[in-house]
């Protein structure tokens, strides 16, 4: 299994209609985070959490909400999808105690393609 | 606002030849600059880091060049093999906290 689980894989939707997108890990990380990847424009970060009463904005937060419903799972949510927010979605997690060491980084998910039509 | 700017969007060498992917930031709060590549289908994965207290860090056939005074910092890929064909992206962060990164090379690997 994944460590980072990405449910679902693709998803198609309305605009106007409210759509969660769910992320679970298995690291065992404290921190998690949602971003969106678009062409041109690389990995944006929509919400952070470092705990599960931790939940910060991201430089692209307007129109999504986020629920850490628990230390391994993070969830999206677009409450009302319009068009641009078509793109694939990344959740990735860390481990807060490893940030200074030499190859810290995120681990991340495989991604949700979403599309509002 | 791109904290962190990666050139060039694209890039196709010859097999054995060498890639080179650079960025540049601006915010000199910046202690750590991870790179990370991507296959079609996936999502992100670490290649290699560095921490500014370094000017090279070297891992197989992937190095990371850091010219602290410039703000700017590259990702060199030796003897570079079809199966690195993928997007790249750059990063950067303070303390390890929230990663900002490039937006992407897609580099194809010809045989």
């Amino acid at each position: 299994d994944a460590d980072v689980t990405q449910t679902p894989r693709n998803r198609i939707t309305k605009t106007g209609k409210r759509i969660m997108l769910e992320c679970s890990q298995t690291k065992g990380h404290d921190r998690m985070y949602w971003y969106r990847q678009d062409p041109g424009l690389g990995l944006r970060l929509i919400y952070y959490s470092f705990d599960v009463k931790d939940i910060n904005k991201g430089e692209i937060s307007d129109g999504y909400s986020v629920s850490r419903q628990a230390q391994a799972k993070f969830s999206l949510s677009l409450e009302s999808a319009i068009p641009n927010q078509t793109a694939l979605y990344f959740c990735a997690t860390s481990d807060n105690s490893r940030t200074m060491t030499p190859n810290y980084g995120y681990t991340f998910g495989s991604g949700t393609r979403l599309t509002v039509v | 606002q791109q904290q962190v700017k990666q050139s060039p969007q694209s890039l196709i060498v010859q097999k054995g030849g060498i890639s080179i992917i650079n960025c540049a930031y601006e915010n000199t709060a910046f202690d750590y600059f991870p790179w990370y590549q991507q296959f079609p289908g996936k999502g992100p994965a670490l290649l290699i880091a560095i921490r500014p207290d370094v000017s090279e860090k070297k891992e197989g056939r992937f190095t990371i060049s850091f010219n602290k005074s410039a703000k700017q910092f590259s990702l060199h890929i030796m003897d570079s093999q079809p199966g690195d064909s993928a997007t790249y992206f750059c990063a950067a962060s303070i303390t390890g906290n929230q990663f900002y990164f490039g937006t992407g090379t897609s580099l194809t690997v010809i045989p």
